[in-house]
């Protein structure tokens, strides 16, 4: 399968643990977003790589989340200390950005439920 | 006014209705758009881009109206298959993050 994935599918923890989600992109794809998903709403951006490089970040992103590609491949999320309102559809895409913005291609998604 | 909003719906239609739905952007900048199909607790995967001379794909139309700054998908013949939430996705600008609609929901009964 050479689509996005994502690991793994479903965390459960306790308030105030900290938790990390992975995500490889499609091999070729040379940006990789992470988004949030609730319930009746839209994917709510929270940042981006190009390549290696973090170019943009939600206001949504607390300093207790944190994101990494530390080669360009692969990327984490990381949440410290979780709260309740952290439970939520974690979404990651990847796209092929060049003379023109190709469509993301979604992972499978982690949810995370936050007891 | 919200970066994109979107009518959440629910449409419900009876099969081989056509049904249309709209998604504004406040950002006139925006350079990117596209819909997006969601089913039930999965991830959203890519239905259409949308081009500024608008597009079609077998029952689906795509539009693009820069100076009143909305997209359309119009959906001909509707299928029982087609029930999902429909998310318009605009790139803010230039390139960067892609905002996403809260979606509209579409219900089509026998």
């Amino acid at each position: 399968d050479t689509g996005v994935s994502q690991d793994p599918r479903h965390k459960i923890t306790k308030r105030g643990q900290n938790v990390t989600f992975r995500c490889d992109p499609i091999s070729e794809h040379n940006r990789l977003y992470w988004y949030r998903q609730t319930l009746g709403q839209g994917p709510e951006f929270l940042t981006y790589f190009q390549n290696e490089a973090q170019l943009e970040k939600s206001r949504l992103l607390s300093d207790r989340f944190s994101a990494e590609r530390p080669k360009g491949s692969f990327s984490t999320l990381e949440i410290q200390r979780t709260e309740q309102g952290d439970s939520a559809m974690y979404l990651c895409a990847s796209s092929l950005v060049g003379l023109r913005l190709g469509p993301l291609h979604f992972g499978n998604g982690t949810r995370l439920t936050v007891t | 006014r919200k970066e994109v909003e979107q009518d959440p719906g629910p449409f419900n239609v009876p099969e081989g209705a056509t049904v249309a739905f709209n998604c504004t952007y406040s950002n006139s900048a925006s350079q990117s758009f596209f819909w997006y199909r969601q089913d039930c607790r999965k991830e959203p995967k890519l239905l259409m881009s949308v081009y500024s001379s608008g597009n079609e794909d077998g029952r689906f139309t795509a539009q693009l109206n820069r100076a009143s700054q909305y997209i359309s998908l119009l959906i001909r013949d509707s299928k029982l298959s087609d029930s999902a939430t429909y998310l318009c996705v605009i790139f803010n600008q230039a390139g960067t993050a892609l905002i996403f609609g809260k979606g509209t929901t579409l219900s089509v009964s026998s």
